[in-house]
């Protein structure tokens, strides 16, 4: 079956300028998370959301990210006023149920923020 | 100290040769273990979840220690196309998201 989709695949941005990134999941995967890995270093967490239940934020770095989930589907995030550091790969992922399950990654939006 | 901790390598080894990974996790609430492989510019792939009673799949055996808190990832007769960075992720009770280590690499030369 399909797996989880990202898209755009590569993106380059402008220092202050805002992006969205979007996540298709897997079909019928209640749960979805974003992560985002930079060059040489683990992944690191960035939001939870699980059916309807109020999104897990706690890993969100500023107020400057934010993330929706519409219709328990797709979702998007979204950086405003990019900064150099925010460049990164950021990794889409899926899974039956929450917590402690296996979890399946889309392919990631590259973003470059110059 | 970090929730997840692997030896970065890298691991060069020749093919057929068996090789073995350590991970360890520093919160004794950790609950769920997976191994993951990633390849170059590529997204992490499920390789296996780890079982309390260890697992098998093909080449790749997976052991937990609980007591000594951490997995192991043992790979036999190791194959050029097992060349990769093999990542180790780890739940614990209360978080949602899965804790990443900064992952093994591995080549296997001919």
């Amino acid at each position: 079956g399909a797996g989880v989709s990202q898209s755009p695949s590569n993106k380059v941005t402008e220092k202050g300028k805002d992006v969205e990134l979007r996540c298709d999941p897997i079909s019928g995967h209640t749960a979805l998370y974003w992560y985002r890995q930079s060059l040489g270093q683990g992944l690191e967490f960035l939001i939870y959301f699980q059916g309807n239940s109020a999104p897990d934020k706690s890993g969100l770095p500023s107020d400057r990210f934010s993330a929706e989930r519409t219709g328990g589907s797709v979702s998007t995030l979204t950086i405003q006023r990019t900064q150099q550091e925010d460049s990164a790969v950021y990794l889409c992922a899926s899974s039956l149920g929450g917590q402690g399950r296996e979890q399946y990654f889309g392919p990631g939006t590259r973003l470059t923020v110059t | 100290r970090k929730e997840v901790e692997q030896d970065p390598g890298p691991f060069n080894v020749p093919e057929g040769a068996t090789v073995a990974f350590n991970c360890t996790y520093s919160n004794s609430a950790s609950q769920s273990f997976f191994w993951y492989r990633q390849d170059c510019r590529k997204e992490p792939k499920l390789l296996m979840s780890v079982y309390s009673s260890g697992n098998e799949d093909g080449r790749f055996t997976a052991q937990l220690n609980r007591a000594s808190q951490y997995i192991s990832l043992l790979i036999r007769d190791s194959k050029l196309s097992d060349s990769a960075t093999y990542l180790c992720a780890v739940n614990r009770k209360g978080a949602n998201n899965l804790f990443f280590g900064t992952g093994t690499r591995l080549t296997v030369i001919p």
